[in-house]
């Protein structure tokens, strides 16, 4: 166990939805990831924040947002769904702003549009 | 832009068979070569750190190695437990970003 808890474990929706993914890192860590994974892509890199500030943007579409909140949960929002979102997501987080590479990642919200 | 690139995509060993794989990345100024290992389902788990050219970390059966070009993950006397994929990631210095490579799916038969 990571540490590192992430909501819902699946989600199934349809073209055009919109579904919100949470996450809750481990205590005591500022920085939260976001990344998706396909099976085409690989683990890409969508966003990091580090104590309720954006740090790091990666390939992130537009019609994603995401933010961290004064507890440090942080919420990946995904609207104007399209069946090429389809993947996992998963949350990671670092206590050191991701210096020392290591993240440790929930278990990925498994997202499905219909 | 930042490229890692691993191979081969997949690997079957017999138990005991020892092996390596092969992360090679294009990355202006490295600040780390890290490997992970992720179980179906699961999320990666972080394995070691490498920072530069002639480093070497250990871990049970694992060693990991690091070159100029490229980085090795080697296996000895594999068992059916590290059956797994494994990631190699590369951040530079402009960011804490990592890139992650494609992974290797490691089959590791009794």
């Amino acid at each position: 166990d990571s540490g590192v808890t992430q909501t819902p474990k699946h989600l199934i929706t349809a073209t055009g939805q919109r579904v919100t993914l949470r996450c809750s890192p481990r205590s005591g860590d500022l920085s939260v990831y976001w990344y998706q994974q396909s099976l085409d892509q690989g683990l890409q890199f969508l966003i990091q924040y580090y104590n309720g500030e954006e740090r790091a943007k990666g390939n992130i579409l537009e019609r994603f947002s995401a933010q961290q909140f004064p507890d440090l949960h942080s919420e990946l929002n995904l609207s104007s769904l399209e069946l090429g979102d389809s993947a996992l997501y998963f949350c990671a987080s670092s206590v050191d702003g991701g210096v020392t590479g290591e993240l440790f990642f929930g278990e990925g919200s498994r997202l499905t549009v219909l | 832009e930042d490229q890692v690139t691993q191979s081969p995509e997949a690997l079957r060993l017999q138990e005991g068979e020892s092996s390596s794989l092969n992360c090679s990345y294009t990355v202006s100024g490295l600040r780390g070569l890290f490997w992970y290992r992720q179980d179906p389902g699961k999320g990666p788990e972080f394995l070691f750190t490498l920072y530069s050219a002639g480093e070497e970390k250990e871990k049970e059966r694992l060693k990991a190695t690091l070159t100029k070009k490229e980085s090795f993950l080697h296996i000895t006397a594999p068992k059916p437990e590290d059956s797994a994929t494994y990631l190699c990631a590369a951040a530079n210095n402009a960011g804490n970003m990592l890139t992650f490579g494609g992974g290797t799916r490691l089959m590791v038969k009794p």
